[in-house]
């Protein structure tokens, strides 16, 4: 089947230590997306990459980076973490990246900043 | 600016019995898409339908049905004969034409009990 994988799904890194969350994705979609999701919040859109193209949302830290090296595989760093960090966090692909298609999620990857 | 407002926050009903969650928005935009998605304990956000702004037909998929109003900016989803495994939280959310991101309700955390 076809879907999004994310790895791991559960990663514990210690303050300060830089981290980098892995999304693949075997739906050949051109858009993925990186959301963090703070307990009973709702997901926040960090970033997308269209194809190559990155966008970062206007409230994003510096902290956060993303990778997207081919169509498959997306990574978010997150280069110094803080204890305001833990949180899930989600990897979505759309298709051809029109703005009304519907964003497919993987499991999600659970932080945690000791 | 989009919202959208999911007034109640955590639901709890018993078994069998027939639950609606709430979903009003807000957008100036005469284009947009309306999306539910279901996050069960496992963290993962589930599609469960997409709504665009010019069909307003209601719509039914098994045990579960959407109710589309827009002259009251809602979109009200259903669940017939509860069942445990509908335990989840129950995001609504929006995009409008342009912008590459869904913006979320806070969610709904709806609780079945046997």
């Amino acid at each position: 089947d076809a879907m999004v994988i994310q790895n791991p799904r559960y990663q514990v890194t210690q303050f300060g230590k830089p981290v980098t969350l892995s999304c693949s994705q075997t739906l050949n979609h051109n858009v993925m997306y990186w959301y963090q999701q703070k307990s009973s919040q709702a997901p926040k859109l960090l970033f997308h990459y269209y194809d190559k193209d990155f966008n970062n949302e206007a409230d994003t830290p510096d902290n956060f980076q993303s990778r997207r090296p081919n169509t498959s595989f997306c990574f978010l760093d997150i280069r110094s973490p803080g204890l305001g960090d833990a949180a899930m966090y989600l990897c979505a692909t759309s298709g051809d990246g029109n703005w009304e298609e519907t964003q497919y999620f993987g499991p999600g990857t659970r932080l945690l900043v000791l | 600016a989009q919202k959208v407002t999911q007034a109640q926050t955590e639901i709890s009903v018993v078994e069998k019995e027939d639950v609606t969650l709430d979903c009003v928005y807000e957008t100036r935009d005469t284009t947009y898409y309306l999306f539910w998605y279901k996050q069960p304990p496992s963290g993962e956000l589930v599609f469960l339908i997409r709504r665009n702004s010019f069909d307003e037909q209601n719509e039914i998929s098994g045990r579960y049905s959407w109710n589309f109003q827009k002259s009251t900016s809602s979109f009200n989803f259903t669940i017939t004969a509860s069942q445990v495994v509908d335990s989840a939280v129950y995001f609504c959310a929006v995009t409008i034409q342009g912008a590459q991101k869904l913006v979320f309700g806070q969610g709904t955390r709806l609780t079945i009990n046997p």
